[in-house]
């Protein structure tokens, strides 16, 4: 089945440790997006990638950095810089022409 | 800034009932996009209309756009206890930018 893998699905985190959450996808998707989302809120975008090797800053870069060496992988790496880091975290993919994006199932991230 | 607003934050009906859904948006757009999200889940794509589009249909899913009022409506006929979900309207110029989503409850 194609789609995209979000893991882990929940992780803890003590303050000042960075964490990498990983999202993998089988869709043959050029781009990818990280959102995050707070509880009763919409999604704002923190990176996306276009293409192999090339990614911008979406809305809310500050604090996370991230990666696109293949074109399937794009982990999100929250540092110990992102104030408040507690969120729940969507990657999603998009093919080409209409922008329409394919989700995974989301990470939920708590800073203990 | 959030491109689209939705209307209202939270619904609840009954079962069997019409549910409709609001979006607003500011800047002019190549197309809207709705998407369904149940809790704790990702977004899973509902339906997209192009800005030359006034409606479109898929199932019991009726969309319309209004490009002079900036403003989209999501209709969803004949509820089902399933239908429990928050609905995002997203709004594409340059990118894709996601409204804050009503949380629909239909009740058995």
């Amino acid at each position: 089945d194609g789609g995209i893998t979000q893991s882990p699905k929940y992780l803890f985190r003590k303050e000042g440790q960075n964490v990498t959450l990983s999202c993998e996808q089988n869709l043959n998707h050029d781009a990818m997006y990280w959102y995050r989302q707070d509880p009763g809120q919409g999604l704002r975008l923190i990176y996306y990638s276009q293409i192999v090797n090339d990614f911008q800053k979406g809305d809310i870069a500050e604090g996370y950095s991230v990666s696109r060496e293949k074109k399937e992988s794009f982990p999100l790496t929250v540092t110990s810089a992102q104030k408040n880091p507690t969120a729940f975290y969507l990657c999603a993919s998009g093919g080409s022409g209409a922008n329409v994006l394919t989700f995974g199932a989301g990470s939920r991230l708590t800073v203990l | 800034s959030q491109q689209g607003e939705e209307d209202p934050q939270a619904l609840s009906i009954q079962e069997g009932e019409n549910a409709t859904m609001n979006c607003s948006y500011k800047t002019s757009i190549n197309n809207l996009q709705w998407y369904r999200q149940n809790s704790g889940r990702g977004l899973v794509h509902l339906i997209l209309i192009r800005s030359n589009e006034r409606e479109k249909h898929s199932g019991r899913l009726r969309v319309t756009l209004d490009t002079s009022k900036k403003s989209s409506s999501l209709l969803i006929t004949a509820s089902r206890a399933a239908d429990t979900a928050s609905y995002f309207c997203a709004t594409e110029a340059q990118k894709l930018v996601f409204g804050q989503g009503t949380r629909l409850t239909i009740n058995p």
